[in-house]
């Protein structure tokens, strides 16, 4: 049981350039969410799955793309990067049950230079 | 979702009770309210949550106000461990089970 995983761990991006993170859950949760946080800063939601299939937008969704096409993965994508994307990247799942805490992966380190 | 509000920093001495504040004061009915850490830069680890009562676990107390506008974790003993930047939130089922971070608390445990 490996809880919340993220691929990669760290990545450098040139401007311009994309790229893919990927999350995946091995506890069947419903809910998937991709995070962004910048030095100093709170986590920033920027977008989320409530099911297979489903994605909707969060707090700051521009320059990203999401996709679950699986209900174990949930990807973020990055078409264009740019500086400004330059953050830690955290995705989180839990169940639909309201109740529920929140499992969070260990994050993705990317540097767009 | 309700904003919450908390101390930017406070230290705490090792081996004594820490005592985080959080202000919530336009939270819902349905909204229920979460504790999150975060040491150094891992992902958040979750600690306690609650509706109305106080709850309790191996890690924390949450006292919750009977209006239900502020609430306060409590780390019965404070170790060096628990240095770690707490994040207050309230989360609403309603809208996607959100969990919508502020800034949080930094927290320093000293010797």
């Amino acid at each position: 049981n490996a809880g919340v995983t993220q691929t990669p761990k760290f990545r450098v991006l040139k401007t311009g350039q994309s790229m893919t993170l990927l999350c995946a859950q091995d506890m069947n949760h419903e809910y998937m969410y991709w995070y962004r946080q910048d030095p100093g800063m709170g986590l920033r939601l920027i977008h989320y799955s409530v099911g297979e299939g489903t994605t909707a937008k969060g707090e700051v969704p521009d320059g990203y793309n999401v996709s679950r096409l699986k209900k174990q993965n949930f990807l973020l994508g990055l078409e264009s990067a740019a500086p400004s994307q330059t953050s830690v990247y955290f995705c989180a799942t839990q169940t639909d049950t309201g109740q529920d805490r929140g499992y969070f992966g260990p994050g993705t380190r990317l540097l767009v230079l | 979702d309700a904003k919450t509000t908390q101390p930017t920093s406070m230290d705490c001495a090792e081996g004594r009770a820490a005592n985080l504040p959080c202000n919530h004061s336009t939270i819902s009915g349905n909204e229920y309210v979460y504790w999150y850490r975060q040491i150094h830069s891992q992902g958040p680890q979750y600690i306690i949550h609650g509706l109305k009562n106080n709850e309790t676990n191996e890690m924390a107390s949450l006292i919750i106000t009977e209006d239900r506008k502020s609430s306060t974790l409590i780390l019965p003993h404070a170790t060096l461990r628990d240095t770690a930047v707490y994040y207050c939130i309230v989360r609403n089922r309603a809208a996607g089970n959100k969990l919508t971070f502020g800034g949080g608390t930094r927290v320093l445990v000293k010797p």
